[in-house]
């Protein structure tokens, strides 16, 4: 089966850089993508890796080892904006739609 | 480009009643998916439409959720009758097209349910 493990809460200050973790056990692993969630809001992508090492968009990253089944996102230069949920999810049955990770609430803190 | 459309945004019913709740996904969009999310968790598949076709029903509790997607566009995911436990955020989401794997997924706003 599948499952990914997030952290369920992560506090950072503003400004900062803030790493946020998941770890996966699949088989059949095609790659790993990242949506942010706002409270009461849509999910929305931000980044997919289907390839070993790291993303860059901007002030977000995302890192993949398939070899350690083990992604991450990376946040620069934190802003209170970028409270939010963060999942990590995987596409599954043969490609066809996502399962997701159990989220990581981000708090920034002044 | 419109994003996905979902209404109502709330709704609270006694449980035992039934409900609806509409998509509208982005024009073009074959691929329809209907999630689940609980509170604190990410969100779960219930069914994925290709086109009008339930190709992925695995997930949806059919003694009480019934969905529908007439002439491949709007789709509409029914709950009768409702229970306390079914008391969470119904998202729609859309993408262009089936053969490639799906890694973004374009989310609706979501209907908040909540049985009382």
């Amino acid at each position: 089966g599948q499952s990914l493990e997030q952290p369920s809460e992560v506090t950072a200050v503003e400004g900062a850089i803030v790493q946020i973790n998941c770890t996966y056990q699949t088989s059949g692993f095609y790659g790993l993508s990242w949506y942010q969630q706002h409270d009461g809001g849509a999910p929305t992508f931000l980044s997919y890796n289907a390839l070993d090492g790291l993303e860059e968009t901007g002030r977000f990253s995302s890192f993949l080892s398939r070899s350690d089944s083990y992604g991450y996102l990376l946040l620069q230069e934190l802003q209170m904006k970028d409270s939010a949920s963060y999942f990590c999810a995987e596409p599954t049955g043969g490609g066809n739609k996502l399962t997701f990770g159990t989220g990581t609430q981000l708090k920034v803190e002044l | 480009e419109a994003g996905v459309v979902q209404s109502p945004r709330y709704k609270i019913i006694e449980k035992k009643q039934p409900v609806a709740f509409w998509c509208n996904p982005i024009s073009g969009h074959n691929t329809l998916y209907w999630y689940r999310q609980n509170l604190g968790q990410g969100p779960e598949l219930l069914i994925r439409y290709e086109n009008e076709e339930a190709v992925d029903d695995s997930q949806l509790p059919k003694d009480r959720f019934s969905a529908e997607r007439l002439k491949g566009v709007d789709s509409t995911l029914k709950i009768q009758p409702a229970e306390l436990g079914d008391s969470a955020v119904y998202l729609c989401a859309s993408r262009r097209r089936a053969g490639t794997v799906t890694y973004e997924q374009y989310f609706g706003p979501g209907t908040r349910l909540t049985v009382t």
